[in-house]
């Protein structure tokens, strides 16, 4: 089974509005780390956002937010105000046993989603 | 801001041939990994190193790879006899426990 389902294989959005990126999980384990990632064409793979089992609220990082339903397994990346810099393939990842801050255990990733910003 | 590097960038190799990919990790992590991500495929774990020793291995990372800090702030990945199917975007992370930072990768190419 998948650990980390990204249901969306692209994704379009007009220039200065929001944008959810959906992203699913499955782990037994209460304690993991949610993590999301841009990946340009250039390549590299920039950290966004993060966030813990345990934490008590959603994270935000400037334009970027977590929509974080940990009944449903979800954890949704928001994009708000998009920009055309915003264009990129958008991953999803699960480091389980890490809430605590006590795993320093390997990424798992979804398949990604390409995102698509139009002037 | 501190940050994964990696050289070289590019490198294109002949089947059968050995490789080292170079990755200086941030200077006060701990924990150092290797994945690669095959073209338009999710990215995937090969190895991780703590402590002078691997942590934890998938699968992929077979007998033919190989991983070292030679001196205290490279970390390297070898590859013995390279095979076309290891030609791949290859990344090295270091990380706390929320975060963990990718270099830019070295896209290996397998001819």
């Amino acid at each position: 089974a998948q650990k980390i389902t990204q249901t969306q294989p692209g994704m379009f959005v007009q220039e200065k509005e929001a944008v959810t990126l959906d992203c699913t999980y499955d782990t037994s384990d209460p304690s993991y780390g949610l993590f999301w990632y841009k990946q340009p064409s250039s390549g590299e793979m920039i950290f966004l956002i993060y966030q813990g089992s345990y934490d008590q609220q959603n994270a935000t990082e400037g334009r970027y937010s977590l929509n974080f339903q940990k009944a449903r397994k979800s954890a949704n990346l928001v994009i708000s105000a998009s920009q055309l810099g915003d264009s990129a393939m958008y991953f999803c990842a699960m480091r389980e046993g890490n809430a605590g801050g006590t795993s320093y255990g390997k990424l798992t990733f979804g398949q990604g989603t390409i995102l698509t910003v139009h002037p | 801001e501190p940050e994964v590097t990696q050289t070289p960038s590019h490198q294109v190799t002949q089947m059968g041939q050995e490789v080292i990919l170079r990755c200086v990790p941030i200077s006060n992590h701990l924990y150092f990994y290797w994945y690669r991500q095959i073209l338009g495929q999710k990215v995937e774990f090969l190895v991780s190193f703590y402590n002078n020793e691997i942590s934890e291995k998938s699968e992929i990372f077979d007998d033919q790879f190989s991983v070292e800090r030679p001196d205290g702030s490279n970390f390297t990945l070898k590859i013995r006899s390279t095979k076309l199917e290891d030609s791949a975007m290859y990344f090295c992370a270091s990380s706390l426990p929320r975060t963990a930072f990718f270099g830019q990768g070295t896209r290996l190419t397998v001819v």
